[in-house]
């Protein structure tokens, strides 16, 4: 199965409610990465947390590692209907040469 | 405005057809990459280039042929397509360090084979 996969595969809110994605990966990573894409459009970097971090924040993003159980979590607080998206994360196994990407999850933000 | 610029953004082949993908990097990285977006599966690495070298081939039929003539240029060579080639066809940059290392993507190429 893939290195990243996220749960939930689809999630549906209320604007001003938080969203709460999950990845999980399999080996030991450099790095952790969630990415923001719109229907059809190129992929977006969101937010990059190290192997030796805990815990990021930018702007209503947080973003939690977990290396010992090899999974992460991405909150957005006070959702808007434009983070209406895919996110997904990608995991930086080999400095670069191989980014892994999960499924990712299919956020709807209902206003 | 991501630095990472793909054209043509949407493209119409026969089968028997011979036509090329362009990405160029404004960004000053040292590594590009090809990756496959299809409906419903994961984002699929192609092809990796690091300062101009391919490091990664993951397995890509040859009807698939990749050019990096510089660090700054990408080119994906296509020809005799099938019809299940037809995807999102995404360019990403980096700078690869140990510091780690974000990519950062085009807006993809839609390619339609028939």
């Amino acid at each position: 199965s893939q290195q990243g996969e996220e749960d939930p595969q689809a999630l549906s809110i209320q604007e001003g409610e938080n969203a709460t994605m999950n990845c999980s990966y399999k080996t030991s990573i450099n790095n952790l990465q969630w990415y923001r894409q719109n229907s059809g459009r190129g992929l977006v970097h969101l937010i990059l947390i190290r192997s030796n971090e805990r815990e990021k924040h930018s702007g209503r993003l947080r973003v939690t590692l977990d290396t010992s159980k090899k999974s992460s979590s991405l909150l957005i607080t006070a959702s808007r209907a434009a983070d209406t998206a895919s996110y997904f994360c990608a995991t930086d196994v080999d400095y670069g040469q191989n980014f892994v990407f999960g499924p990712g999850t299919r956020l709807s933000v209902l206003p | 405005e991501t630095g990472v610029t793909q054209t043509p953004r949407h493209l119409v082949m026969g089968m028997t057809n011979k036509k090329s993908l362009k990405c160029e990097q404004h960004l000053g990285h040292n590594a590009m990459y090809w990756y496959k977006q299809s409906a419903k599966k994961p984002l699929e690495l192609m092809f990796v280039y690091n300062f101009k070298e391919q490091t990664e081939n993951n397995s890509v039929p040859s009807r698939f042929s990749p050019e990096c003539p510089n660090s700054s240029h990408l080119f994906l060579h296509l020809h005799t397509l099938q019809p299940e080639d037809s995807a999102l066809y995404l360019c990403a940059s980096s700078q690869v360090s140990t510091a780690g290392n974000t990519i950062y993507f085009g807006e993809g190429s839609w390619l339609t084979v028939v």
